[in-house]
């Protein structure tokens, strides 16, 4: 299951509140990507990350901020929720090698802005 | 603009018969394309992918076509059995190799006993 975890798996919190994200993989994976589901709007990314520190945006990044210290743990930041982020957050990576496009998904995490 | 389309949101049918999901896209720069199947409360798992210079690839049950002039690509899936079950992301990617996937909105596949 390429040893994608995610944490928190449910949360939910106020607007205006800052919420952060992790998603921790064990097998030292260069790609990490970070994706929305919505009814209607299938998977859409927020950011991903190519390597530590190197990170980039994704096709809806405004309000989300990340980081990537370490290889193994990809964050995803929050910095001031709103009842439009209200999603379920999926964590992908890439395996190495040639094909960067098949990507394997974390468990994903349920979050809640009220 | 959704440059992936699933149009179908839902999809009936029989055990054993064949399944037959849908996917459009508008950009012509997509040269790889995949399939994802997500069941509730987990996240998507890989099925099958067709590089653009293809026009079929096959595994198993599972057969993905890609009609380029058509920018259309097709999932299907034969016999189709109940534990197929589950929504299905047909998902496209440029020639960036960053893994930037584009993904379409899901049709929910139901396969009747």
């Amino acid at each position: 299951d390429a040893g994608i975890t995610q944490s928190p798996r449910h949360k939910v919190t106020e607007t205006g509140t800052p919420v952060t994200l992790r998603c921790h993989q064990t097998e030292n994976h260069r790609y990490m990507y970070w994706y929305r589901q919505d009814p209607g709007h299938g998977l859409r990314l927020i950011h991903y990350s190519y390597g530590v520190k190197d990170t980039d945006k994704g096709e809806v990044s405004d309000g989300y901020s990340v980081s990537r210290s370490k290889t193994e743990d990809f964050l995803l930041t929050l910095e001031s929720a709103t009842s439009s982020q209200t999603s379920v957050y999926f964590c992908a990576i890439s395996l190495a090698g040639e094909d960067y496009n098949e990507q394997f998904f974390g468990p994903g995490t349920r979050l809640t802005v009220l | 603009d959704q440059q992936v389309k699933q149009n179908s949101p839902s999809l009936s049918v029989q055990e054993g018969r064949i399944s037959i999901l849908n996917c459009d896209y508008t950009n012509s720069m997509f040269d790889y394309f995949l399939w994802y199947k997500k069941y509730p409360a987990e996240g998507p798992t890989f099925l099958i992918s067709i590089s653009s210079i293809k026009d079929k690839n096959e595994d198993g049950r599972f057969t993905v076509f890609l009609n380029k002039s058509a920018k259309h690509l097709s999932l299907h899936i034969v016999p189709s059995q109940p534990g197929d079950s589950a929504v299905y992301f047909c998902a496209a990617s440029g020639s960036s190799n960053t893994g930037k996937l584009i993904f379409g909105q899901g049709t929910t596949l139901q396969v009747k006993p």
